[in-house]
């Protein structure tokens, strides 16, 4: 079955970078979606097509792409923004979406 | 506003099949690009996407569980209705139904941009 690979964790000081990466093979031909999910909450849309922002989302979260991997960057990482990030797409046909294993963003 | 609210039993028992519900409003499964997918929840676990119906009746499933799934829509009453069969207590999740647009159409092309509260499921004897 079609896997996207993120990483468990990643952990950031407040104000710094953070990046969150996502790995699959049919990214250079499928778009990747971008969730944030707070606990008890359903998933929030951060990111769609790879790079484009929602309206009503903040400036720092963005959204890019390289060959097999994309990648969630938040500028300026505030407390507020500790939670699961999931990247989403589909397989080389679009036909099956997927979900990522999610990264679980800790605010130091 | 687009919102979705998922309705269904809180506990099941091994075997039975499961019915969920996906009241929507804001938008119309009769319009051209517009879906509605169902997407769980293991509790502590990652999101895994179940099933897709679109506008025009065309059903998508994921693979692993296409033998299991059936997903309907009813137009005239805005909602979309999954089944699953024989269930497991490995399914015991939070089942979230969301709004999808197809890749050309829309404000967020291709993303479950609206999602319902979730509904918690448990399989259990």
């Amino acid at each position: 079955s079609y896997e996207l690979t993120q990483p468990p964790s990643v952990s950031v000081s407040p104000g710094q970078t953070a990046r969150i990466t996502c790995s699959a093979d049919a990214l250079p031909k499928q778009y990747a979606y971008w969730y944030q999910q707070k606990p008890g909450q359903a998933p929030v849309l951060v990111i769609y097509k790879d790079s484009e922002r929602p309206s009503g989302i903040p400036e720092r979260f963005s959204g890019s792409s390289s060959g097999t991997t994309v990648t969630l960057t938040i500028s300026g990482v505030q407390a507020e923004d500790e939670a699961d990030y999931y990247c989403q797409s589909a397989d080389s046909s679009g036909t099956y979406k997927v979900f990522g294993g999610g990264t679980k963003l800790t605010v130091l | 506003q687009i919102t979705l609210k998922e309705s269904g039993p809180t506990l099941v028992k091994p075997t039975q099949t499961l019915t969920l519900t996906c009241t929507f409003s804001g938008f119309s499964l009769s319009t051209s690009g517009v879906g509605v997918g169902w997407i769980r929840q293991p509790p502590g676990k990652a999101l895994e996407w179940l099933a897709l119906i679109y506008w025009d009746d065309d059903k998508r499933y994921s693979p692993s569980l296409k033998s299991r799934l059936t997903i309907t829509k009813d137009t005239s009453k805005n909602q979309v209705v999954l089944t699953m069969t024989n269930m497991d207590p490995v399914d015991t999740a939070t089942y979230y139904c969301a709004h999808r647009m197809t890749g050309g159409s829309g404000s967020y092309p291709g993303a479950f941009d609206i999602w319902g509260q979730g509904t918690m499921v448990t399989v259990s004897s």
